[in-house]
């Protein structure tokens, strides 16, 4: 089945550490997101990247970081500079920018 | 993007339909309308979108009125698995020049009740 991978579905952070969140697609879609969401709120996108190797900055890239090396793959790292990482994470890819976008089930961090 | 306003939360018994009403009035002519739905706890899944006309798929049917001021999303047998916030998204659906990125308001909360 073709689909997006998140992992882990759950995830602590000790401060002052810097953690990654994985997201595979095997969809073949070009464009991929990192979305953050907070209770009750919407999505804020972080990092889009249209294109394997290309990546841009979101709304709230501030204290994230990611990397576009492979078209299946699009890992974001949330940083030690991220000062209120404890969100809901949520990765989604399309075949192309501006086409539906689909989700993965998403990575809960939470701080200790 | 134009902005959406939808009704906080609704009920459906289950095996009804549930029309779930959007209004967009600002929208322009080049912004199509778009349909999610987040269960609780999971990622956002993709429902329907359209331009003018109407649509259908396996999930949903998508009804645009003719001024494209409003539309309504219609699940024609809900079940207690439709339980979920559903969100109504207008954005311009271009490949070069846009993020993508989607803009959820706060949707409406469906309750579908045995």
């Amino acid at each position: 089945d073709g689909g997006i991978t998140q992992s882990p579905k759950y995830l602590f952070r000790k401060e002052g550490q810097n953690v990654t969140l994985s997201c595979e697609q095997n969809l073949n879609h070009d464009a991929m997101y990192w979305y953050r969401q907070d209770p009750g709120q919407g999505l804020r996108l972080i990092y889009y990247s249209q294109i394997v190797n290309d990546f841009q900055k979101g709304d709230i890239a501030e204290g994230y970081s990611v990397s576009r090396e492979k078209k299946e793959s699009f890992p974001l790292t949330v940083t030690s500079a991220q000062k209120n990482p404890t969100a809901f994470y949520l990765c989604a890819s399309s075949i192309t920018a501006g086409k539906p976008q689909h989700f993965g089930d998403g990575t809960r961090l939470s701080i200790l | 993007d134009a902005k959406t306003t939808q009704p906080p939360s609704m009920d459906c018994a289950e095996g009804r339909a549930a029309n779930l009403p959007c209004n967009h009035s600002t929208i322009s002519g080049n912004e199509y309308v778009y349909w999610y739905r987040q269960i609780h706890s999971q990622g956002p899944q993709y429902i329907i979108h359209g331009l003018k006309n109407n649509e259908t798929n396996e999930m949903a049917s998508l009804i645009i009125t003719e001024d494209r001021k409003s539309s309504t999303l219609i699940l024609p047998h809900a079940t207690l698995r439709d339980t979920a916030v559903y969100y109504c998204i207008v954005r311009v659906d271009l490949t070069s020049g846009n993020t993508g990125k989607l803009i959820f308001g706060q949707g409406t909360t469906l309750q579908v009740k045995p």
